[in-house]
């Protein structure tokens, strides 16, 4: 079965790092570029970083560009959201999602969802 | 960066009838580069159209997507029980990804 299972939220004090992961399976990994879109709770969806499928190119909305980094590793099938400096505003759950095109390159939208993890910064 | 704001907020229909989703970008979208998602509560959003109109892969055809450079629609022509649920549009042709604010569709 193609699935994404994220892991890793919890809460946090604002200041705190938090490491995401998100386990994939039931499809060629290391050939999709993957992404983190977050909801805000009650809100709309924003997306947070982008991967290309070989790991060599990633993409970042300015809200956590220097503050969070996206990485993968391919032989383990699973993506990764390494979270610095959080503050409240980063409070979201954190979903992965795949990209639907198996040419490594990003397309830039989501044929495939995880259940999201959620993570809260507060004191 | 590209807005997109959808409308309307809500939407109260009755089963059976059509719903028609608006979504207007701040700048010409490249290529036609937009997406609709479906999202019920506690779930994760599930695609809908890409590219404008075509339909995802496994998506009945009583949903179909139109539209060009900035106005955009999402049409469910005859709304099952399953379809309530809050529809966002995702733009991906231009750095950064942007989504609208999302319209819920309610039984009236």
């Amino acid at each position: 079965e193609v699935q994404l299972l994220e892991s890793g939220g919890g809460l946090v004090q604002p200041g705190g790092s938090l490491r995401l992961s998100c386990a994939a399976s039931g499809f060629t990994f290391s050939t999709y570029a993957m992404s983190w879109v977050r909801q805000a709770p009650g809100e709309g969806l924003e997306w947070v970083s982008g991967i290309s499928g070989g790991g060599g190119y990633t993409y970042y909305a300015d809200s956590v560009k220097g503050r969070f980094t996206i990485s993968r590793d391919n032989s383990k099938n699973t993506l990764y959201l390494q979270m610095n400096s959080l503050r409240a505003e980063d409070t979201a759950v954190y979903y992965c999602a795949k990209d639907p095109y198996g040419s490594g390159s990003y397309a830039g939208y989501f044929d495939l969802w995880g259940r999201g993890t959620l993570v809260t910064v507060s004191s | 960066e590209i807005v997109l704001t959808q409308s309307p907020g809500t939407l109260s229909l009755s089963p059976g009838e059509r719903a028609t989703l608006s979504c207007r970008a701040s700048q010409s979208v490249s290529s036609n580069y937009l997406a609709w998602y479906q999202q019920k509560p506690g779930q994760a959003p599930r695609l809908l159209i890409y590219g404008a109109s075509s339909r995802a892969t496994g998506i009945p055809d009583r949903f179909s997507g139109s539209g060009s450079g900035t106005d955009f629609t999402l049409t469910i022509s005859r709304l099952e029980p399953e379809d309530f649920a809050v529809y966002y549009c995702q733009q991906y042709g231009s750095s950064p990804l942007t989504f609208g604010g999302g319209t819920k569709v309610e039984i009236k």
